[in-house]
């Protein structure tokens, strides 16, 4: 069973640009995580989805960031304009439902963002 | 007061020795906690999870939690070179997400 993908794995743009970060979840899993890793700041949630359906975005640093799910495979979150500060290590998870929490929370590999 | 609390480290412990990495958390409706470890370069994989207070044994991993004291730690008995890492608390705030400590950064020298 493949775990979460995320694309690209590494991604330098210049300050100003455009940049989309893509997952797809595990398959049946109805929980999906975007986080921000920073050797500062730690591991930091940005927003989650249950059922595809924005649950909560107060991690979201400003409006240049926003985050789609459109169907339960796949998700985008996208920084624009990027500024060198978005500089980090972005990971996305998904996790399924049990006893009324979260299960254990699977991680993809990461998106390396690098904004010059 | 940051939500979830970890000393950064590094903790450097001698192979075969146990290693003991702490962590304290603010909110005391929290009721699950985990323990994720991450290598360098790589995603958090989980190692431990831990919902009632007391100890819970896996392998040579024990994590033990005190909800009075609102603490919880992972102990790695016989540590391994293999277990430098960094280890990472997370506490469940409500039943749908995580908050994460910054982690401690974990060296066991041969």
């Amino acid at each position: 069973d493949a775990g979460v993908i995320q694309s690209p794995r590494h991604e330098v743009t210049e300050m100003g640009q455009e940049v989309t970060l893509r997952c797809k979840p595990i398959s049946g899993h109805d929980y999906l995580f975007w986080y921000r890793q920073t050797m500062m700041r730690g591991l930091e949630l940005l927003i989650y989805f249950n059922n595809n359906v924005p649950i909560d975005d107060s991690g979201m640093p400003e409006d240049r960031f926003s985050a789609k799910m459109p169907n339960a495979s796949f998700s985008t979150l996208k920084i624009q304009p990027s500024e060198p500060r978005d500089s980090a290590v972005y990971f996305c998870a998904s996790s399924t439902t049990s006893g009324g929490a979260t299960d254990t929370q699977y991680f993809g590999p990461g998106t390396r963002l690098t904004v010059l | 007061q940051k939500e979830v609390e970890q000393n950064s480290g590094p903790l450097s412990v001698p192979e075969g020795a146990i290693a003991s990495l702490n962590c304290t958390y603010s909110d005391r409706g929290s009721q699950s906690f985990f323990w994720y470890r991450q290598y360098s370069g790589k995603s958090p994989e989980l190692i431990m999870s831990i919902y009632s207070n007391g100890d819970k044994e896996d392998g040579r991993f024990t994590a033990q939690l005190n909800k009075a004291s609102q603490y919880v730690s992972l102990l790695i008995r016989d540590s391994q070179p293999s277990d430098s890492a960094t280890y990472l608390c997370a506490v469940n705030i409500n039943t749908d997400k995580l908050i994460f400590g910054t982690g401690t950064r974990l060296q066991v020298f041969p």
